[in-house]
């Protein structure tokens, strides 16, 4: 079974509006991470956020938040007030404690003017 | 703090040759692994090195092969280029505490093969 499942390939979104991508992911590990990563159009991959599987709160780093429901296994990325930079892809990727990260096949974001 | 550097950034090379890429991680980081991304394959987990031991490997043939050192560089080597190599080759590396642990990309060595 696939570790992470990302059901959207391609989304788009209007300036400023809010965006939500898909990220569910497949464990028995009661200790893991979850990340999302940003890949602009240059390769290099961009850490945004982190949420742990023992944190209580949804973790938040600026205009970025992730919706974090543990008993159906999905770790989604909020993205607020969405701007023209934030027009990449989008990895969300899981770590078990001391094994390899796993990543998902990616969203492509399109932010339109 | 400096971050994860890689080099060389780009490579062309032709069939049959072998490369070796080079990272150096974030200074504290003891853990260093390696993807292939490429457009049909998306991201794809080569290994991992920690302590300059190889702890998790991805199902790639054995001409992928890599090695740390003892101050956390790593270096991966193909051998026998093939042309579904080209790729864009990605070194991150993390502090390893477990799995809370953030991984942290470097550029890229973009390699294409003739």
């Amino acid at each position: 079974a696939q570790k992470i499942t990302q059901t959207q390939p391609g989304m788009f979104v209007q300036e400023k509006e809010a965006v939500t991508l898909d990220c569910t992911y497949d464990t028995s590990d009661p200790s893991y991470g979850l990340f999302w990563y940003k890949q602009p159009s240059s390769g290099e991959m961009i850490f945004l956020i982190y949420q742990g599987s023992y944190d209580q709160q949804n973790a938040t780093e600026g205009r970025y938040s992730l919706n974090f429901q543990k008993a159906r296994k999905s770790a989604n990325l909020v993205i607020s007030a969405s701007q023209l930079g934030d027009s990449a892809m989008y990895f969300c990727a899981m770590r078990e404690y001391g094994n390899q990260f796993y990543f998902g096949t990616g969203t492509s974001l399109t932010v339109i003017p | 703090k400096a971050g994860v550097t890689q080099t060389p950034r780009y490579l062309i090379k032709t069939r049959g040759q072998q490369v070796t890429l080079s990272c150096s991680p974030i200074s504290g980081h003891r853990s260093v692994s390696w993807y292939q991304q490429t457009p049909g394959q998306g991201l794809q987990f080569l290994f991992e090195y920690f302590s300059e031991t190889q702890r998790n490997k991805g199902n790639f043939p054995g001409r992928f092969s890599g090695r740390q050192f003892s101050n956390s560089r790593s270096e991966m080597n193909v051998s026998t280029l093939e042309l579904g190599d080209s790729a864009l080759y990605l070194c991150a590396s993390s502090l390893d505490r477990g799995g809370g642990d953030t991984q942290y990309f470097g550029p890229g060595t973009r390699l294409t093969v003739l």
